[in-house]
């Protein structure tokens, strides 16, 4: 089946650093699936943050990028400077049709603190 | 104002016992979903729903029946609790589960401690 890899658990970046969250999938079905990075920052639910449906594809929201790289099947999430209301859950996750409908399959997810 | 509305926040319950997780969405969407993320795991899909009919289902246990009385309203019922079952119980929806790119929006969650 489909899966999401995100190796750090967690990650602690000064403030106004460089930040890379590392994000690889596995995909079973034919097409190329849809990739997202969702957050959720503490006491809010998940939010969307970014999302790409297209391979090759770079997406960008409040200073995040991730680039869909189908050839090392990577969607690393990155910031140039990072801030303290940055801290939150990062989540990886993938969708397509393999189940017959487009669900979600999320990362174990990690988790971000940014030290002032 | 939070668009999708999920009842309780936090729950506590017996093993053996029964409860209801509601959730509500005023985005107009037509699909309503339910995840749930155990201790140190991914969250992990259950179901899904498009205008009130189930379209997916990856949940082995028959204890957890899903109950949609409008298209806003997916509610959670788990009957026969286990401690195993102690999660946070997400609810989401989106504009359709067929479409591309679908984006799903997510509740709070319902954190459930069965004890």
């Amino acid at each position: 089946g489909d899966s999401v890899t995100q190796t750090e658990g967690q990650v602690t970046v000064s403030e106004s650093k460089s930040l890379i969250i590392n994000c690889t999938y596995s995909a079973t079905s034919i097409g190329y699936p849809n990739l997202f990075w969702y957050v959720r920052y503490p006491g809010e639910g998940l939010q969307l943050l970014l999302k790409v449906i297209t391979a090759g594809q770079k997406g960008s929201s409040r200073g995040f990028e991730a680039t869909y790289n189908k050839e090392a099947t990577s969607f690393h999430l990155q910031k140039a400077s990072v801030q303290e209301s940055d801290s939150a859950v990062y989540y990886c996750a993938l969708s397509d049709l393999s189940s017959g409908s487009w669900q979600l399959i999320f990362g174990s997810g990690t988790q971000l603190t940014v030290m002032p | 104002d939070p668009k999708i509305i999920q009842k309780p926040k936090y729950l506590v319950a017996v093993t053996g016992s029964e409860k209801i997780l509601i959730c509500e969405q005023y985005l107009g969407h037509n699909a309503m979903y339910w995840y749930r993320q155990s201790a140190k795991k991914p969250l992990e899909f259950m179901f899904s729903y498009s205008y009130q009919k189930l379209m997916d289902n990856q949940t082995a246990s028959s204890r957890f029946q899903p109950q949609s009385s409008k298209k806003n309203h997916l509610d959670l019922q788990i009957t026969a609790l286990k401690p195993d079952d102690s999660a946070t119980y997400f609810c989401a929806s989106s504009q359709d589960t067929m479409i591309s790119g679908n984006t799903l929006y997510f509740g709070e969650g319902s954190r459930l401690i069965v004890v």
